[in-house]
């Protein structure tokens, strides 16, 4: 089965770019969404079909997606973007989602 | 306004069969490129998706759980609901559905704890 692959942390000071990377055999001909998830809450998406953003999330927000790596990239962190993230795919050979592990941001 | 909510129980013993329902509004099931899923989370963990029914009521299953899922819908009340038989404590976690459209997730509900215990 597909594997989506995602570094467990990422540490990041408040105004500084932080990039969280989802790694996937050529993941690169799929398309990627990727969720934002906060302690006690629902997963929240935040960016779809690799660069897409769904209304009332920030432009600070934005997605990159070639190779066997695709990126979120969160522009001028704030505090209120500590959270986890999750990328995601939907695997034609199996017909279902597949989830990467997570990536824990810390705003420092 | 779409909406999706989790109802069931919040505690279950080992072995028994867990049956969720999720009720939907501000769509319908039979909407084409929509569907739902079930999607858990144990404490502390990542998220892993459990089952999918289509608008067209096909199904799709978790490979390491498709022998406990069952996953079905009925449109007329707006609810689908998954039953997970034979369960056991790891299977502690919070329950999610979600929207399914183009792929991507683009709503979710609030989520159910559900806990396995004894």
């Amino acid at each position: 089965s597909y594997v989506l692959t995602q570094p467990p942390s990422v540490s990041v000071a408040p105004g500084q770019t932080a990039r969280i990377t989802c790694g996937g055999n050529n993941i690169g001909s799929k398309s990627v969404h990727w969720y934002q998830q906060k302690p006690g809450q629902a997963p929240v998406l935040v960016v779809f079909h690799d660069i897409d953003r769904p209304s009332g999330i920030p432009e600070r927000f934005s997605g990159s997606n070639s190779g066997n790596t695709a990126t979120l990239t969160i522009s001028r962190v704030e505090a209120g973007d500590d959270a986890d993230y999750y990328c995601q795919v939907w695997d034609s050979s199996s017909d279902h989602p597949v989830f990467g592990g997570g990536t824990k941001l810390t705003v420092l | 306004q779409v909406t999706l909510k989790e109802s069931g129980p919040v505690l279950v013993k080992p072995t028994e069969t867990l049956t969720l329902t999720c009720t939907v509004s501000g769509f319908s099931l039979s909407n084409a490129r929509m569907g739902v899923s079930w999607i858990r989370q144990p404490p502390g963990k990542a998220l892993e998706w459990l089952a999918h029914i289509f608008s067209n009521d096909e199904k799709s299953y978790s490979t390491s759980l498709k022998s406990r899922l069952t996953i079905s819908k009925d449109t007329s009340k707006s609810q689908v609901v998954l039953t997970m038989t034979n369960m056991d404590p790891v299977d502690t976690a919070t329950y999610y559905c979600a929207r399914q459209h183009s792929g991507s997730f683009d709503y979710w509900g609030q989520g159910t704890l559900v806990t396995v215990s004894s």
